[in-house]
């Protein structure tokens, strides 16, 4: 079965700083995708961002990153020159590519972003 | 990206009630999903709603419980019944159009039994 590890429960940054948050997670699958969302206070559920397996570049989006490592099994996202409004939970969920489409979720970052 | 609609967005109930959230997409879409997130926590994934059929439930919820309808692909409801303190919870629907984009969340409605 897939599993997604998040092993920081807290982490916390300087605005403007850099800041990495790490997730592992474990498949036999060779097809399949990796998200990152971001949960602020409001609660609402936003897409980050997303990486295909089968691709080797990784993902960017504006100030957010991936390093994606896949005989490593790591997806750690990268946020750059933080801002207020980044402070949020975040998660990593996979997904397989095959004809189950459900998310396998990790337990979250809670990241504050520090003026 | 799709646009969901979720009602409501919180409510206050007493015990051994029931209550109906619902979802509208501005579009149609494939696949939906209802989840549950205990506060603190991550999600955990309830049913996948499927249009004209039963939804299908993960280990650890019933219909009894939790029965969903989705008439069309643009609705979905879920009603949480014979409410307890324990189904206090965030309940959020999510959609999906295609595999390559990645999914979209409602609001969520914040239930609160008491």
């Amino acid at each position: 079965a897939q599993t997604v590890t998040q092993s920081q429960p807290e982490m916390s940054v300087q605005e403007a700083e850099t800041v990495t948050l790490s997730c592992t997670y474990d498949t036999s699958e060779n097809n399949y995708y990796l998200f990152w969302y971001k949960q602020p206070p409001s609660r609402q559920m936003i897409l980050v961002i997303r990486q295909e397996a089968y691709k080797q570049q990784n993902a960017t989006e504006n100030r957010f990153s991936v390093n994606f490592q896949k005989a490593a099994k790591s997806f750690s996202l990268k946020i750059s020159d933080s801002q207020l409004g980044d402070t949020a939970m975040y998660f990593c969920a996979f997904m397989n590519a095959g004809n189950n489409r459900k998310l396998i979720w990790g337990l979250g970052t809670s990241l504050a972003v520090n003026p | 990206s799709a646009v969901i609609s979720q009602k409501p967005s919180r409510d206050i109930c007493q015990r051994g009630t029931s209550l109906t959230i619902q979802c509208q997409v501005d579009s149609q879409v494939t696949m939906m999903f209802w989840y549950r997130q205990q506060p603190g926590q991550s999600l955990t994934l309830i049913a996948t709603a499927n249009q004209g059929s039963e939804a299908t439930y993960e280990s650890g919820f019933v219909i009894d419980k939790f029965p969903i309808s989705r008439p069309n692909l643009t609705f979905s409801t879920l009603t949480v019944s014979n409410m307890s303190p324990e189904d206090s919870s965030i309940y959020l629907c999510s959609v999906g159009r295609s595999l390559n984009y990645g999914y979209t969340f409602g609001s969520g409605t914040r239930l609160t039994v008491v």
